[in-house]
């Protein structure tokens, strides 16, 4: 069984530009969720989607969107790039209910110059 | 709201000796806790779960959990620690809402490094 895929694994854009991050998540995974982790602030959560529609948001500015599509793969985007965004950006999912675990992908690392 | 804290960034073990990595929480309601592992360059790998039931949980290589509901804590252990648990530990809470929809909450990591 596919763990979590995340694509691009590295990523090096400006600033000022727009970045699509994408996760596909475990066979019949219907929620994923997305972190930023940085040294500085550890994984900050950014938000979660559950059958295409968004649940929770953690505390980012609104440069950062996300979407579920119905096969359940999830799109993070961040616009109008900052070096502060520089980070590595984890996916996870699971079943979204009850107490399952989550379970990670690999990450996308994004270096913004 | 919820948080985690993880006192310690860093936690240094002999190789073979005992390992503790602390954690406690704060939330309203029944908590759901985790502890995962991190290593260099890699997503975070699930190591156990607390849900219900014993206040001792085992887990993936060799770790194990204690819930203390009246210290709030959740602390992970080893009894005898491996040079290849060296790696980056976080502890996550979690509280489901009444849709069973979740947000999770993580600690700030805890780097064990275990000493030859």
């Amino acid at each position: 069984k596919a763990g979590v895929t995340q694509t691009p694994r590295y990523l090096i854009k400006t600033r000022g530009q727009q970045v699509t991050l994408s996760c596909s998540p475990i066979s019949g995974h219907r929620s994923v969720s997305w972190y930023q982790q940085t040294p500085g602030q550890g994984l900050q959560f950014l938000f979660e989607y559950f059958s295409e529609t968004q649940r929770n948001k953690g505390n980012f500015p609104g440069r950062f969107s996300g979407r579920q599509f119905s096969n359940s793969r999830s799109e993070m985007n961040v616009s109008t790039l900052e070096l502060g965004d520089s980070a590595l950006y984890l996916c996870a999912s699971s079943m979204g209910q009850g107490e399952r675990e989550a379970f990670f992908g690999q990450g996308t690392r994004l270096t913004v110059v | 709201a919820q948080s985690v804290a993880q006192p310690e960034d860093q936690v240094n073990v002999a190789e073979g000796n005992p390992l503790t990595v602390k954690c406690t929480y704060s939330v309203s309601g029944n908590p759901y806790l985790f502890w995962y592992v991190q290593y260099p360059n890699r997503g975070l790998q699930f190591l156990l779960k607390y849900i219900t039931g014993d206040n001792l949980v085992k887990g993936s290589y060799g770790f194990e959990a204690e819930f203390n509901k009246s210290q709030t804590s959740f602390h992970l252990k080893k009894p005898s620690a491996l040079v290849s648990d060296s790696a980056l530990y976080f502890c996550a809470v979690r509280v489901p809402d009444s849709g069973g929809y979740q947000k999770v909450t993580f600690g700030t990591g805890t780097k064990l490094q275990v000493i030859p």
